[in-house]
């Protein structure tokens, strides 16, 4: 089946360090996103790219960044300098097509500070 | 730019009575709207979606929202409200041609027995 698979689905960060959380589709969609959740803010765009080496900051990049080396995979690394990195982390795809036909989900990575 | 604003953070509900999740938008050109499901620690379900063909859009598990251009709402509806059906629902709003989704900060429906 078609998807999008996130890993780890828990993962847990000391103070100081850099993580880097696995987002890969086998969907052949163009586009690809990361979005952080946080309770009763809904969802924040801090990355996307919409075709192989390119991608573009979203509303909240600082302290992230990303690759996108194969059209199947868009890995998110959270930096040391995220202060406050603690959340539930969402992968999305979507085709790239004149109507805008949304978006397909991973199930989440939710990233805890220790 | 545009934004949507969902207009309750919670919505409790009895089993089998109906269910009204409100949500009103903001937008420069024609919208594509959408509404989706999280179940908790889950990704996000796609419910149904209004991409200008019909204003009566008609979803997953009995679902269906209809697109008010004089009201700029796009509010969700069930005739009957199920168990599962408890679960975060986040409104979403994209410009026609763009690709960028814009999220609602979501509504909490609590179903009780």
């Amino acid at each position: 089946d078609g998807g999008i698979t996130q890993s780890p689905k828990y993962l847990f960060r000391k103070e100081g360090q850099n993580v880097t959380l696995s987002c890969e589709q086998n969907l052949n969609h163009d586009a690809m996103y990361w979005y952080r959740q946080d309770p009763g803010q809904g969802l924040r765009l801090i990355y996307y790219s919409q075709i192989v080496n390119d991608f573009q900051k979203g509303d909240i990049a600082e302290g992230y960044s990303v690759s996108r080396e194969k059209k199947e995979s868009f890995p998110l690394t959270v930096t040391s300098a995220q202060k406050n990195p603690t959340a539930f982390y969402l992968c999305a795809s979507s085709i790239l097509a004149t109507d805008n036909y949304g978006y397909t989900f991973g199930s989440g990575t939710r990233l805890t500070v220790v | 730019a545009q934004s949507v604003t969902q207009l309750d953070s919670h919505v409790s509900v009895s089993e089998g009575t109906p269910v009204l999740l409100r949500c009103n938008y903001s937008s420069s050109y024609s919208p594509s709207l959408f509404w989706y499901v999280q179940h908790p620690n889950k990704g996000l379900q796609l419910l149904l979606k209004y991409t200008s063909a019909a204003t009566l859009v008609k979803g997953i598990n009995g679902f269906e929202a209809e697109f008010k251009k004089s009201e700029t709402s796009f509010h969700l509806t069930k005739p009957s409200a199920h168990m599962s059906d408890a679960a975060e629902y986040f409104c979403v709003v994209s410009e026609a041609g763009f690709q960028k989704l814009v999220f609602g900060t979501g509504t909490r429906l609590l179903v009780s027995p």
